[in-house]
């Protein structure tokens, strides 16, 4: 089954304490991306992927690292977590051309809470 | 820049009514359009789509409009169900780009 997962789907954590949140798909895809949703601001784009070993910055990419190693795979990483980071996380992935590159797969949500 | 404006909810209908969302956009160039679902406790998905003036996109008795002259792509329904209950989001892409620009999303609430 064509799918993009995310781990883990519920995390509380404390400032300051480093953490990552996996995601990956298996979708071939070339590009990848994370968002955040918090209520009243919809969906924000924190960082996106073209391609293994090419990032790039989205909307609201401060307090957040990503890496791209392999190409099924694009963890996001909180080095120093802060509460205004409490959120909902979502991973996406897409084709980068042609018509495919028209829809986004979206995994099931990161609910991260940072106290 | 680019951005996406949706009309704010939640939007309260009972079952059978008519659902019109209100979404329109600012792009430089030529955008596609789309419309995204979220039900509750699950990540978006692809709803329906049009990639230029004049395409109706449809799904699931969904449908919307690209209306390059009012620049928008308004999402209607002839009769909702409970089974619609979920947060819409309006977003584009521009031609030669992957990235997606969201609008903030609107709730959809339908009673029986």
């Amino acid at each position: 089954e064509a799918q993009v997962t995310q781990n883990p789907r519920y995390l509380i954590t404390v400032t300051g304490k480093k953490l990552t949140v996996t995601c990956s798909q298996n979708m071939n895809h070339e590009y990848m991306s994370w968002y955040r949703q918090d209520p009243g601001l919809g969906l924000r784009q924190i960082y996106y992927s073209m391609n293994v070993e090419v990032t790039d910055k989205g909307d609201v990419p401060e307090g957040y690292k990503v890496s791209r190693k392999e190409k099924r795979n694009f963890p996001l990483i909180l080095e120093s977590p802060s509460p205004n980071q409490t959120s909902l996380y979502f991973c996406a992935s897409s084709l980068s051309t042609g018509q495919g590159a028209s829809v986004q797969f979206f995994g099931p949500g990161t609910r991260l809470t940072v106290l | 820049g680019d951005s996406v404006t949706q009309m704010e909810g939640p939007v309260t209908l009972s079952e059978e009514a008519f659902l019109t969302i209100n979404c329109t956009y600012t792009a430089t160039g030529y955008p596609s359009l789309f419309w995204y679902v979220q039900y509750p406790g699950e990540g978006l998905q692809l709803l329906l789509k049009a990639t230029k003036a004049d395409d109706k996109g449809s799904n699931k008795g969904f449908e919307a409009t690209y209306r390059k002259e009012t620049t928008s792509f308004h999402l209607e329904k002839g009769s909702v169900q409970v089974s619609d209950s979920a947060v819409y989001f309006c977003a584009l892409r521009l031609s030669g780009y992957s990235t997606l620009t969201f609008g903030k999303g609107t709730m959809l609430l339908v009673s029986p």
